[in-house]
C-alpha cells in the first residue's frame, strides 16, 4: 500500500460508454498526476494539478477528462475511447513543485482495455 | 527535445548475478534524477540521486549518477527472483511539473 489508491483497477468498455477513474492519496500530498503506460512506451504524462489547479495538459483527446475537487482527490472521465486508448492508468502524487520534493507516489493502476 | 533512454530493453539472468541497467538522458535544467522498481502494480521509488559521484545504496542496490557525461547506472548485485521487475528511469528538470520517463528495462531473474 502505497498511499495513493486507484479505483477501479480494472475496467472493460465499450466505446460508446462513460466511465471515470478514481485516485485518493491520503499522504498529504498537494499536486497530482495522471500518466498512461502502454506497452514498449515512456510513462506519458496527461494531466497535473498543483493545490487541486490543473498545470499539465499535454495535448491529450477532450474524450479524457480530469477533475480535481481537492488535493487529495483526482478523477479521470472517460467518454467515447477508442480501442487504442487500452493501456495501464497511473495515478500519483507529490509535494508541491516548490517544495523540492519532487518524489512520485505511484498508485496501482487502473488496466483500461476499451471494446 | 527532452528524452530518456534505457538500456538494455529487457535481461535474462541467474540468481546470484549482477546486473547494471543504464539511463541516459538529454534534459535542460536537470534538477534530479529519479530510480523506480515496478512489479505488477504501482512503481515504488528506489534512489533519487541530484550530485554526480555520490553513491546512493540500499541493501543489494546501488546507483549513481553522472552529470557530465549524462547518464545513471542502477546495479543490482547477488540477484534474487524477487528482483524481476520493470526499472523505471526519470528525469525531473528545474521547471515545470513535469517528469521524463523511459521505457523502462524488464529485468528477469530465473532460479
Amino acid at each position: 500500500e502505497t498511499g495513493v489508491t486507484q479505483t477501479p483497477r480494472h475496467l472493460v468498455m465499450g466505446m460508446t460508454n462513460k466511465k471515470s477513474l478514481k485516485c485518493e492519496q491520503h499522504l498529504g500530498h498537494n499536486a497530482m498526476y495522471w500518466y498512461k503506460q502502454s506497452a514498449k512506451k515512456p510513462l506519458e504524462l496527461m494531466f497535473v494539478y498543483n493545490f487541486k489547479e490543473q498545470t499539465e495538459n499535454n495535448s491529450v483527446p477532450s474524450r479524457f477528462s480530469p477533475e480535481c475537487p481537492n488535493s487529495s482527490h483526482l478523477f479521470l472521465h472517460l467518454h467515447t475511447l477508442q480501442p487504442e486508448d487500452s493501456a495501464l492508468y497511473l495515478c500519483a502524487s507529490s509535494q508541491e513543485w516548490t517544495s523540492g520534493a519532487n518524489v512520485l507516489t505511484f498508485g496501482a493502476g487502473s488496466r483500461l482495455t476499451v471494446l | 527535445e527532452d528524452k530518456v533512454v534505457q538500456s538494455p530493453l529487457s535481461l535474462v539472468v541467474h540468481e546470484g548475478d549482477t546486473v547494471t541497467l543504464n539511463c541516459s538522458y538529454e534534459v535542460t535544467n536537470f534538477r534530479s534524477l529519479l530510480w523506480y522498481k515496478q512489479e505488477k502494480k504501482a512503481p515504488t521509488f528506489l534512489f533519487m540521486l541530484t550530485s554526480s559521484g555520490i553513491e546512493k545504496k540500499s541493501g543489494r542496490l546501488s546507483s549513481i549518477l553522472d552529470k557530465k557525461e549524462l547518464f545513471s547506472i542502477l546495479n543490482i548485485t547477488a540477484t534474487q527472483t524477487g528482483d524481476s521487475a520493470v526499472y523505471l528511469c526519470a528525469v525531473v528538470p528545474n521547471t515545470g511539473n513535469q517528469f521524463y520517463f523511459g521505457t523502462g528495462t524488464s529485468l528477469t531473474v530465473i532460479p
